[in-house]
């Protein structure tokens, strides 16, 4: 049961270039949506997130884009920095009316910005 | 800034013995969470708990898993009976309000032998 799908493993950039991380979702009951980084044998880590009633959030240099229509995430870091390399995960939950609130995750990407 | 911890950091057992896992979220939280992750899985909801009772848990949290909030700081992970399958990263998770973001600890790696 695949809701959140992220659909690269993998992705390489240079250090300075944008790295576009992407994510899709079919539950259309999501309306609240994060991106976690995590690195080896630590916890995930909060970075930025967006409501379903925003199509874009930014933060520094990590901005998040929301397209409802088309159930579709991304997660943009400009520049990169060798320090970004981690793996990426996309989770989603509903709010509205909720009472749970529960995380549901993709799979993960794994960044890596070369020097 | 304030942190969520987890103890132990790993923990090694036998099949079928019991493991309790112990988390203290971030001292102003209210909505508390498991997670876990299978090696080379995705990190799956277990169960979530807010005003000393949970308030869901998935397929996987069966009879063998409960959660306690002892004494309003620790926020326990209990299996009675461990099973091979059950070795994963587990991960506790708290947020204020249930609509913003949940911060994680470190996680505790079970070993089950």
């Amino acid at each position: 049961d695949q809701q959140v799908k992220q659909n690269s493993p993998s992705l390489s950039v240079q250090e300075g270039r944008i790295s576009i991380l992407n994510c899709d979702y079919t539950n259309s009951m999501f309306d609240y949506f994060l991106w976690y980084k995590k690195y080896p044998a630590e916890g995930p880590t909060f970075l930025i997130s967006i409501s379903s009633i925003k199509d874009k959030n930014e933060d520094g240099r990590f901005t998040v884009f929301l397209n409802k229509s088309a159930k579709h995430l991304s997660l943009h870091i400009v520049p990169s920095q060798p320090g970004d390399s981690a793996v990426y995960f996309c989770a989603a939950s509903v709010v509205s009316g909720g009472s749970n609130y529960k995380l549901t995750f993709g799979k993960g990407t794994l960044l890596t910005v070369n020097p | 800034e304030p942190e969520v911890t987890q103890t132990p950091s790993h923990q090694v057992t036998q099949m079928g013995q019991e493991v309790i896992l112990r988390c203290v979220p971030i001292s102003n939280h209210l909505y508390f969470y498991w997670y876990r992750q299978i090696l080379g899985q995705k990190v799956e909801f277990l169960v979530s708990f807010y005003n000393n009772e949970i308030s869901e848990k998935s397929e996987i949290f069966d009879d063998q898993f409960s959660v306690e909030r002892p004494d309003g700081s620790n926020f326990t992970l209990k299996i009675r009976s461990t099973k091979l399958e059950d070795s994963a990263m587990y991960f506790c998770a708290s947020s204020d309000f249930g609509d913003n973001e949940q911060f994680f600890g470190p996680g505790t790696r079970l070993t089950v032998l």
